[in-house]
């Protein structure tokens, strides 16, 4: 079946820094991806919609300049969490549509990216 | 925001049906009925999805009510490995994101 695979599974970096996370489509092309966000005991929070060739889309509150988003293939879409501080801290998670009919297709789900800035 | 309610948590003992319960009134004609479920610290797996019928696959079956403003997700034999969150979701066709609410622990009791 289709598979979304991410990279790092876990990351831990200093106050200041930068963090990039990988979101790969391992055997079907994606031209858009999803990103979320999740904070503890709480829902997953989409952050923005990753399209390849073009500039993303990020939802209300999420900053574009803070967390860069970069699809430039079919099969990878790239989040780089920049000056990361410690709110920043959270699992991040990548999700594309498999290929089909696209009127229904379902979303598959990266394992996720365990972000701690300290 | 999301448009589903469950219950916050249910239990099950381990062998049994586990029967997942979801509200969604105010679904649209075009709007199909998904569930996930995510266990602890990894993404979420897709499960089932369906539009009006009734659908079955190797994981689950999903009842859909005929006016479409509620669903049952049920796992036939539930075990421990099942214990997890899971979301209902209400999802318009083509290439669109999923928006979670908070989704129903389901806890597997042997």
């Amino acid at each position: 079946g289709a598979v979304v695979s991410q990279h790092p599974s876990r990351v831990i970096c200093k106050s200041g820094t930068s963090v990039k996370i990988e979101c790969r489509s391992l055997d079907f092309q994606a031209t858009t991806m999803f990103w979320y966000r999740q904070f503890p005991k709480q829902s997953l929070m989409l952050m923005a919609t990753s399209n390849e060739g073009s500039k993303a889309t990020y939802e209300q509150g999420v900053e574009k300049d803070k967390f860069l988003i970069n699809h430039a293939s079919l099969t990878l879409s790239t989040l780089t969490v920049t000056s990361a501080h410690p709110e920043d801290s959270s699992f991040y998670i990548c999700s594309a549509t498999t290929p089909g009919p696209t009127y229904n297709s379902p979303l598959h789900f990266g394992n996720g990216t365990r972000l701690t800035v300290t | 925001d999301a448009k589903t309610t469950q219950p916050p948590s249910m239990d099950c003992a381990e062998g049994r049906a586990a029967n997942l319960p979801c509200n969604h009134s105010t679904i649209s004609g075009n709007e199909y009925v998904y569930w996930y479920r995510q266990i602890h610290s990894q993404g979420p797996q897709y499960i089932i999805h369906g539009l009006k019928n009734n659908e079955t696959n190797e994981m689950a079956s999903l009842i859909i009510t005929e006016d479409r403003k509620s669903s049952t997700l049920i796992l036939p034999h539930a075990t421990l490995r099942d214990t997890a969150v899971y979301y209902c979701i209400v999802r318009v066709s083509g290439n669109t994101p999923l928006v979670f609410g908070k989704g129903t622990r389901l806890s597997v009791i042997a």
